[in-house]
């Protein structure tokens, strides 16, 4: 059975700091990762979409690498800024492409 | 290009009433899921629609819950009779097909069950 989790629960990191956050998966059989934002009282929206086949992406201040073997990601955030403030989330498919989510970590930029 | 829409945005009730959450996926894409997201956990599929077919609803606690997808589009959850236990967010993505697309999500409904 397919278990995510991420470490740290939470983090909290002065303005312009670099930041990673992680996440590990037990099954490496997975067609993609995909890492999200969700901010209080949202729905998610997705940051980057890492297939199996990839090692990373990168959207602007943010990159995501993908250790399908290791079971491992981490989503590095450059010169973080107090609106990065939110709830990060990463989720794995496999099976019938169902997503297994993280319990996310919770990050403050303070300014 | 619209997102997916949810509706209520809020929701109380008191337990052993019966509620229904409604969504309508982005236009065009065939799969769509709902997803439970207990405060403080990440998101757990309930359902997973490819059209109108249900693909996965191994974790829906079916004594209670239902769901449809009738014409393929929109779709319909409902809890009857609510438990304590199912304060929560419900969440609806859509994604274009099931394999390895991205998924898109509603902003969600906020239930709570007094």
């Amino acid at each position: 059975k397919q278990e995510v989790t991420q470490i740290p629960a939470a983090l909290s990191v002065p303005e312009g700091e670099n930041l990673v956050l992680n996440c590990s998966f037990t099954d490496s059989a997975i067609y993609n990762l995909q890492w999200f934002r969700q901010d209080p009282g949202k729905g998610l929206t997705s940051l980057l979409l890492i297939q199996s086949s990839q090692r990373e992406q990168t959207s602007g201040r943010l990159n995501a690498s993908l250790d399908k073997s290791s079971g491992r990601s981490t989503l590095y955030i450059a010169a973080s800024q107090p609106g990065d403030s939110a709830t990060y989330l990463c989720a794995v498919t496999s099976g019938t492409y169902k997503y297994i989510f993280g319990t996310g970590t919770r990050l403050k930029v303070l300014a | 290009e619209a997102g997916v829409a949810q509706s209520p945005r809020y929701k109380i009730i008191e337990k052993r009433q019966s509620v229904a959450f409604w969504c309508n996926p982005i236009s065009g894409h065939a799969t769509l899921y709902w997803y439970q997201q207990i405060l403080g956990q990440g998101p757990k599929l309930l359902i997973q629609f490819q059209n109108n077919g249900v693909v996965d609803d191994s974790q829906l606690p079916k004594d209670r819950f239902s769901a449809e997808r009738l014409k393929g589009v929109d779709s319909t959850l409902k809890i009857q009779p609510a438990k304590l236990e199912d304060s929560a967010v419900y969440l609806c993505a859509s994604s274009l097909q099931a394999s390895a697309q991205p998924q898109h999500f509603g902003d969600g409904t906020r239930l709570s069950i007094l």
